[in-house]
């Protein structure tokens, strides 16, 4: 079973809708990411949730909404994108445990999301 | 400053040999994390290896090493014995401070085709 999934795969909307992207990670892990990867650009990080609590957003429009409700799962709201927020969003979790050298991070297959 | 520089936008390499792909680095902190990622034409980020900056041995992970020269600040990737399946874009990424969730800081990536 993958670690992490994400749904959906593919995303198209309009620029007045509401959408929310899915991450669930089933590695028993307390941190989770959103990232974003636009074409030619290294990707972004966009917020991280350890152990539920937000302690990370890195200067995100208010147009993109994070939910954690629990360790295992994360949401990205979306409403009123703009064509240039069309990209791949990742999600990945890693273990959040104060011990050296284990804070891999492991992705999901990504959604990539289309603004019209 | 760019944290994370990849100065190899693509790569080639011919079947079974060996190719080295290159990463620098830039950060102040003594604790830090190095990676590797691989990122096929389906999205996912798929975890390679990875170089603490204490660790005095260079990592290997099968056919993938990673040549680690801390006084250069460099991580380079070297993969052996290319496969095509080693086609896709390789990216770097570090973080700083080995505990608990932390930001990951990744390049442009390099675009690998392996040829048969």
């Amino acid at each position: 079973e993958t670690g992490v999934t994400q749904t959906p795969r593919h995303l198209v909307m309009g620029m007045t809708n509401k959408k929310s992207l899915k991450c669930e990670q089933h590695l028993g892990h307390n941190a989770m990411y959103w990232y974003k990867q636009s074409a030619k650009k290294p990707l972004e990080l966009m917020f991280v949730y350890s152990l539920e609590e937000r302690v990370e957003n890195n200067s995100v429009p208010s147009r993109f909404s994070p939910e954690c409700p629990n360790s295992s799962h994360l949401f990205l709201h979306l409403h009123t994108l703009q064509p240039e927020d069309s990209a791949l969003y990742l999600c990945a979790s890693s273990p959040g445990r104060l011990r050296e050298g284990l804070e891999t991070q492991y992705f999901g297959p990504g959604t990539r999301l289309l603004v019209l | 400053a760019q944290k994370i520089t990849q100065t190899q936008p693509g790569m080639f390499v011919q079947e079974k040999e060996a190719v080295t792909l290159d990463c620098t680095y830039d950060t102040s902190d003594q604790s830090y994390g190095l990676f590797w990622y691989k990122q096929p034409s389906s999205g996912e980020m798929i975890f390679l290896i990875y170089q603490g900056s204490y660790d005095e041995q260079n990592a290997t992970e099968g056919r993938y090493s990673l040549n680690f020269q801390k006084a250069r600040k460099s991580a380079n990737l070297v993969i052996s014995a290319s496969q095509l399946g080693d086609s896709a874009m390789y990216f770097c990424a570090m973080r700083e401070g080995l505990t608990g969730a932390n930001n990951l800081f990744f390049g442009t990536g390099t675009r690998l085709t392996v040829i048969p």
